[in-house]
């Protein structure tokens, strides 16, 4: 089966940087995937990890640790719209994504 | 606008009756599943369809009941509704193979409240 574990909840400041951890569990590793969620809204995906190392898109970036089982999500310059909950993800037999436990963002101006 | 869209938005009903959710994407993906996340926003995988064939039953008990009219079309049956089926419903879509890209498009989500 899969596990894949995040901090309940982080709390940060506009224009401040924050680090959304994961680290998984699984017996076959494809890769991970990020997603945001506001509330009353769909997940929308971020990013995906095939590799290690990071991966830069725009304000946000992922980072990936095979050897580790260990990924985080790395938001800069955080905006108030940025506050929502975010998931890692990993394909599990190709054929279906399982979910993180979820994070959610506050940012405080 | 090509998406994911799911009807009703928000579904309140009775313990004990039966309800549809219906699901069509306009995307051409060839995969369409159905996720429920719950209160405490665990999204968890239901069903999975590859081309209007049952992938994944992820031990959903069989009140639930999907079909797959066309691989456009996921609609989701419940029958004998019970308080714990509340919580979003969503239908997602992929086409490239989730190993390569890890990448699902999801529909609005459809809240269901059984009273």
């Amino acid at each position: 089966g899969q596990s894949l574990e995040q901090p309940s909840e982080v709390t940060a400041v506009e224009g401040a940087i924050v680090q959304i951890n994961c680290t998984y569990q699984t017996s076959g590793f494809y890769g991970l995937s990020w997603y945001q969620q506001h509330d009353g809204g769909a997940p929308t995906f971020l990013s995906y990890n095939a590799l290690d190392g990071l991966e830069e898109t725009g304000r946000f970036s992922s980072f990936l640790s095979r050897s580790d089982s260990y990924g985080y999500l790395l938001l800069q310059e955080l905006q108030m719209k940025d506050s929502a909950s975010y998931f890692c993800a990993a394909p599990y037999n190709t054929d279906k994504l399982i979910f993180g436990t979820g994070t959610r963002l506050q940012v405080f101006p | 606008d090509t998406a994911v869209s799911q009807t009703p938005k928000y579904l309140v009903t009775q313990m004990g009756n039966d309800k549809s959710i219906k699901c069509e994407q306009n995307l051409g993906h060839d995969t369409m599943y159905w996720y429920k996340q719950d209160s405490k926003k665990f999204l968890k995988i239901m069903f999975s369809y590859n081309n209007k064939e049952l992938i994944i039953n992820e031990t959903v008990p069989n009140r639930f009941s999907p079909k797959s009219p066309d691989k456009a079309h996921l609609n989701l049956h419940i029958n004998s509704l019970e308080l714990g089926d509340s919580a979003v419903y969503f239908c997602a879509s992929s086409q490239d193979s989730l190993a390569v890209r890890g990448l699902v498009f999801f529909g609005p989500g459809t809240r269901l409240t059984v009273l």
